[in-house]
């Protein structure tokens, strides 16, 4: 296992249409993070996981928007009827239970038209 | 505003070290972190430093903490074209791991 993987890595959709993102964490890590980074910005915390359950969600996680991990190893992130405030880079990490340090995949980059 | 701040440029000439600084806001942190960016890329993991450290070396990179302050700082040394990206420092800030991060330095590499 290399590290944490991210589909796709770039998506453009227009305005009012659906988006879904796959991570796929570092095997065996327990925890998930998903962050949103918009440009010439840190990332900012969306929503976290431990195993299968969502133990945490940012005021930014609007009604818009759900995560999943049903099975407590890969996750998906759900943006409904998207709008042009949702273009970001959207990042996934992972963490073994126990620590706290995250490692991130590369980002699936979203552009809404 | 924000939680975490570092100042957004840096110019350095290849060969030359290189010093980033952060400073944070919650003295409850128990690591902190810098994370590299390059263009189009997700983040890597540089270094990590835990609160009651002062310092931490790992091959040309040097963190410095001065928890009294809430300061920390990243030292490149010998400093590469590699090394041109965009630094994030970042606190956790909770028991789950939450991560707050500055707006990043971006770290520009002279010949």
């Amino acid at each position: 296992d290399t590290g944490v993987s991210q589909d796709p890595r770039h998506k453009i959709t227009k305005r009012g249409q659906n988006v879904t993102f796959r991570c796929d964490p570092i095997s065996e890590h327990n925890r998930l993070y998903w962050y949103r980074q918009t440009l010439g910005q840190g990332p900012e915390f969306l929503t976290y996981f431990q195993n299968e359950a969502q133990l945490e969600k940012s005021r930014l996680l609007s009604d818009r928007f759900s995560a999943e991990r049903p099975k407590g190893s890969f996750s998906t992130l759900e943006i409904q009827r998207t709008e042009q405030g949702d273009s970001a880079m959207y990042l996934c990490a992972s963490s073994p239970l126990g620590t706290d340090t995250q490692y991130f995949g590369p980002g699936t980059r979203l552009t809404v038209l | 505003g924000e939680d975490v701040e570092q100042s957004l440029f840096l110019s350095v000439r290849e060969g030359d070290s290189s010093v980033i600084n952060c400073t944070y806001t919650d003295s409850s942190s128990t690591y902190l972190y810098w994370y590299k960016q390059e263009p189009g890329a997700g983040l890597q993991l540089l270094t990590y430093i835990f609160s009651n450290m002062d310092m931490k070396q790992d091959q040309r990179l040097t963190v410095l903490l001065n928890k009294k302050d809430k300061h920390l700082s990243l030292r490149i040394a010998d400093t590469q074209t590699g090394d041109s990206a965009i630094y994030f420092c970042a606190e956790n800030t909770d028991s789950w791991g939450k991560l707050q991060f500055g707006a990043g330095t971006q770290v520009v590499v002279t010949p």
